[in-house]
């Protein structure tokens, strides 16, 4: 079974620092990994994923991950932060297939001036 | 990018009657749509895998009576929320699955439903 954990609830952070919202996962099986942003009231966007290549995956927004096998981890980072980037993001696993997919609990990154 | 769109965006309706949200994929056809529903301040929780002219596949725990699904067509899949309860209230999210190698689910935008 797979199972994702993103290990913070919230993250308040200054506009214009850095940020990373931190994701683990297990599998018994290859993924795909994602990252997606969902605002107030509306659907998920897809920020960026990992299906195979480069470990390292650039997004949109300025966003990008970085898929570490080792550590089954997918941490998303953004090197400056804007208030609009506050909204509650989520990330997520399915098996190569994508037929299921499972989401984390989500973190919600809250952007001060 | 590929477009999901959701009808109605949000309704609110009395207990013990029956709403029916729509998910459409609009410049693509999609075998395979996905319902989901999300609690406030919670993830989204998966309830059925949609496939075009086959029954839907429900999660555990998920009452097949409840939430009917229905998926017409390669571009249409709609939930029923049968005789809904306050507890039935939530917000509604579509996924539709292109294929084709890219594996990547377009979200339609939601439906808040509530339950009085």
């Amino acid at each position: 079974a797979q199972s994702v954990t993103q290990l913070d609830s919230q993250v308040p952070v200054f506009e214009e620092a850095p940020v990373e919202l931190r994701c683990n996962y297990s599998s018994s099986v290859s993924v795909y990994l994602f990252w997606y942003v969902q605002y107030p009231n509306q659907g998920l966007q897809l920020l960026l994923k990992y299906l195979s290549g480069s470990t390292l995956v650039k997004g949109i927004n300025g966003f990008e991950a970085e898929f570490n096998k080792s550590q089954t981890s997918f941490h998303l980072r953004k090197p400056s932060v804007h208030i609009s980037d506050t909204a509650e993001y989520f990330c997520a696993v399915d098996n190569t297939g994508g037929f299921k997919t499972i989401f984390g609990a989500g973190t919600r990154l809250f952007v001060k001036a | 990018g590929a477009v999901v769109s959701q009808h109605p965006s949000w309704v609110i309706c009395k207990s013990g009657t029956s709403v029916k949200i729509e998910c459409r994929s609009l410049d693509f056809q999609a075998t395979t749509m996905f319902w989901y529903r999300q609690f406030p301040k919670q993830s989204l929780m998966l309830m059925a895998t949609s496939n075009e002219g086959s029954k839907a596949t429900y999660e555990q725990g998920v009452e097949k009576d409840k939430f009917l699904i229905n998926h017409a067509s390669l571009t249409l899949s709609t939930l029923t929320v049968t005789s809904a309860h306050p507890e039935d209230s939530s917000f509604y999210i579509c996924s539709a699955f292109e294929g084709g190698g890219e594996d990547e689910q377009f979200f339609g935008p939601g439906t808040r439903l509530t339950v009085l």
